[in-house]
């Protein structure tokens, strides 16, 4: 049963506008939430973490926000730039896990 | 750099031939990961390893074993191939209290 969910399989933005990228989850056990980036053909890498005990952390143009009463996330990227289209994964592990959770991933095309 | 390297970039094989995905990091990473990656479906963990000679099934054992022999290589074998083992193959490794993986480039293996 997947516990991490991410309902858009994809999404289409204008370069220079917001992109909100949103993950849903099941089990309340999840301490940490991580989103990774994936081009075509290469490895995901890690973009942006948080921790349960936050509801914000931000990294230049990447802000994740976490709700846990309504166990959602959502990434933010402002501006949105061409480089950014890729398929992001949000993840999850909990306190005492070894293995993250993969949502199924969104794929974010920006547009000139 | 540190990293993770996985053998092959691009294999094809004969459906019931036995398949080794090689896996190796030099960051002396405690646990090692396989997944698959197919479309709609996200990633999906295969089989993962938090100690030499240790190992715990994922959420889609069958069909694979695994090897972990050293501490920085894990090998993911494909005991018969099958079709539906057409897929991409992402390696990733991660160290305790560091909550990110490293993945490796991946390999896109094809079985015909």
């Amino acid at each position: 049963d997947q516990q991490v969910k991410q309902n858009s399989p994809s999404l289409s933005v204008q370069e220079g506008r917001i992109s909100i990228l949103n993950c849903d989850y099941t089990n309340s056990m999840f301490d940490y939430f991580l989103w990774y980036k994936k081009y075509p053909a290469e490895g995901p890498t890690f973009l942006i973490s948080i921790s349960s005990i936050k509801d914000k952390n931000e990294d230049g143009r990447f802000t994740v926000f976490l709700n846990k009463s309504a166990k959602h996330l959502s990434l933010h990227i402002v501006p949105s730039q061409p480089g950014d289209s890729a398929v992001y994964f949000c993840a999850a592990l909990t306190n005492s896990g070894y293995a993250l959770n993969f949502g199924k991933g969104t794929s974010l095309l920006v547009t000139p | 750099d540190v990293k993770v390297t996985q053998s092959s970039r691009y294999l094809v094989k004969r459906t019931g031939e036995k398949v080794f995905l090689e896996c190796v990091q030099d960051m002396d990473h405690e646990n090692m990961f396989w997944y698959r990656q197919d479309p709609g479906l996200g990633l999906r963990l295969i089989y993962f390893s938090y100690d030499v000679k240790m190992k715990e099934k994922g959420d889609i054992p069958e069909g694979y074993s695994v090897s972990r022999e050293k501490k920085e290589r894990f090998s993911l074998i494909l005991e018969s191939a099958s079709t539906n083992q057409t897929s991409m193959y992402l390696c990733a490794s991660s160290s305790f209290g560091f909550l990110g993986y490293t993945f490796g480039s991946g390999t896109r293996l094809t079985v015909v």
